[in-house]
């Protein structure tokens, strides 16, 4: 079975400012991980995934996270906060193939001028 | 390219009256799909999911139901609200060659 924890229920940055959102995961079986963001009264869109290969992936909207396994981490970062960026984002991970997909309880992200 | 749609974006229902929320999927072909209930100032919970035609699993006993007459449609029903089925209803679906999951616009819905 998958579960995700993500540290902090909001987090709160300057704009300019290095974003950090922390997602550590638990797993059985090598995990599949992605991140979404949430915008206010939207669906979830995809920012990034990783399944196999590179653990550094890049995403959409100038995100990147790394896949790091022996902290069983997936924290997603960008260098510099934009407004734009103020969101919920959710930590999510699966099975190989997508099976017993799991979501984190989500970060709000808050981007202060 | 692969879309999702879900009617209506809001809702406004009097406890006890009957609910219907509708989702397609256009651009792939049987994808898995899901339910999800989002209540305000929390995370998605799971209710539904749907690897076929007919076929469906609850991950949460409620009042709540879930059918898919064709491959691309995922409809989510109840005979009658309660004031918690209130929430943001999402659906999402997982395309056949993929693994992640795209979501829809959202239903809010408000039992009065």
């Amino acid at each position: 079975a998958q579960s995700v924890t993500q540290l902090g229920s909001h987090v709160s940055v300057s704009e300019g400012a290095l974003v950090l959102l922390r997602c550590n995961y638990s797993s059985s079986v090598p995990p599949y991980l992605f991140w979404y963001v949430q915008y206010p009264n939207q669906g979830l869109q995809l920012l990034l995934k990783y399944t196999t290969g590179a653990t550094l992936v890049k995403g959409i909207n100038g995100f990147e996270a790394e896949f790091k396994k022996s902290e069983t981490s997936f924290h997603l970062t960008k260098p510099s906060a934009h407004m734009s960026d103020a969101a919920e984002y959710f930590c999510a991970v699966s099975g190989p193939y997508g099976q017993n997909f799991v979501f984190g309880p989500g970060t709000r992200l808050s981007v202060l001028p | 390219s692969q879309t999702i749609h879900q009617w209506p974006a809001t809702l406004v229902q009097p406890v006890g009256s009957p609910l219907s929320l509708e989702c397609t999927v256009e651009g792939t072909s049987n994808p898995n799909l899901y339910w999800y209930r989002q209540a305000a100032g929390r995370g998605l919970q799971l209710l539904f999911y749907s690897v076929g035609i007919g076929q469906i699993s609850s991950e949460v006993p409620q009042n709540l139901s879930a059918s898919r007459p064709q491959d691309r449609q995922f409809i989510l029903s109840s005979k009658k609200l309660l004031l918690s089925d209130s929430g943001f209803y999402l659906c999402a679906f997982a395309p056949d060659n993929l693994y992640e999951q795209y979501f829809g616009p959202g239903t809010r819905l408000t039992v009065t």
